[in-house]
């Protein structure tokens, strides 16, 4: 248990649904940040959040949608996604981007069909 | 592209000691060496991290050379449950969760 929770686990969905990640951190960690680890392939950072305004978007095409409400939670929308976005989501948080260490939640498997 | 190379896989005998080299010759002056590794199916969990001082902590120690081209992670007496993927990543203080990870070094610890 890191203290940071990711729902759903499992995500299965079509090509032209819209469905949503959630990510929530108990912490008190002012930073976030959500990865991506497709099959074969290194975890790629996708947004960071600090102090829930967006302070990095590594190229990530406009069908993922990220959301920080607060400091304790982040989310990502999802609409017409491929199937080649299938792959492993994971939230991280960090007490905030000059701290050392990274806590991970368990990730949400996302299957696109 | 990560910094860092380190070998596809290890195995390592359980109750043994297990050293994951990493080489990372083109560090800079203010960039620290952290571990990660990731048991299959789940999150990666933070081990340690170092300047230039060599670094021990519950789970582990990490070696760093004097010219800082490269590092060991050393697990004292490695465990079933410590069959994971360990990354070594390269990186400056001030960036917190913004990682590169490399493809990293799985380790199996057999019986």
């Amino acid at each position: 248990e890191t203290g940071v929770t990711q729902t759903p686990r499992h995500l299965v969905m079509g090509m032209t649904n819209k469905k949503s990640l959630k990510c929530e951190q108990h912490l008190g960690h002012n930073a976030m940040y959500w990865y991506k680890q497709s099959a074969k392939k290194p975890l790629e950072l996708m947004f960071v959040y600090s102090l829930e305004e967006r302070v990095e978007n590594n190229s990530v095409p406009s069908r993922f949608s990220p959301e920080c409400p607060n400091s304790s939670h982040l989310f990502l929308h999802l609409h017409t996604l491929q199937p080649e976005d299938s792959a492993l989501y994971l939230c991280a948080s960090s007490q905030d981007t000059a701290n050392t260490e990274a806590f991970f939640g368990q990730g949400t498997r996302l299957t696109v069909v | 592209d990560a910094k860092t190379t380190q070998p596809p896989s290890m195995d390592c005998a359980e109750g043994r000691a297990a050293n994951l080299p990493c080489n990372h010759s083109t560090i800079s002056g203010n960039e620290y060496v952290y571990w990660y590794r990731q048991i299959h199916s789940q999150g990666p969990q933070y081990i340690i991290h170092g300047l230039k001082n060599n670094e021990t902590n519950e789970m582990a120690s990490l070696i760093i050379t004097e010219d800082r081209k490269s590092s060991t992670l050393i697990l004292p007496h490695a465990t079933l449950r410590d069959t994971a993927v360990y990354y070594c990543i390269v990186s400056p203080y001030n960036q917190g969760g913004k990682l590169i990870f490399g493809q990293g070094t799985e380790l199996s610890v057999k019986p």
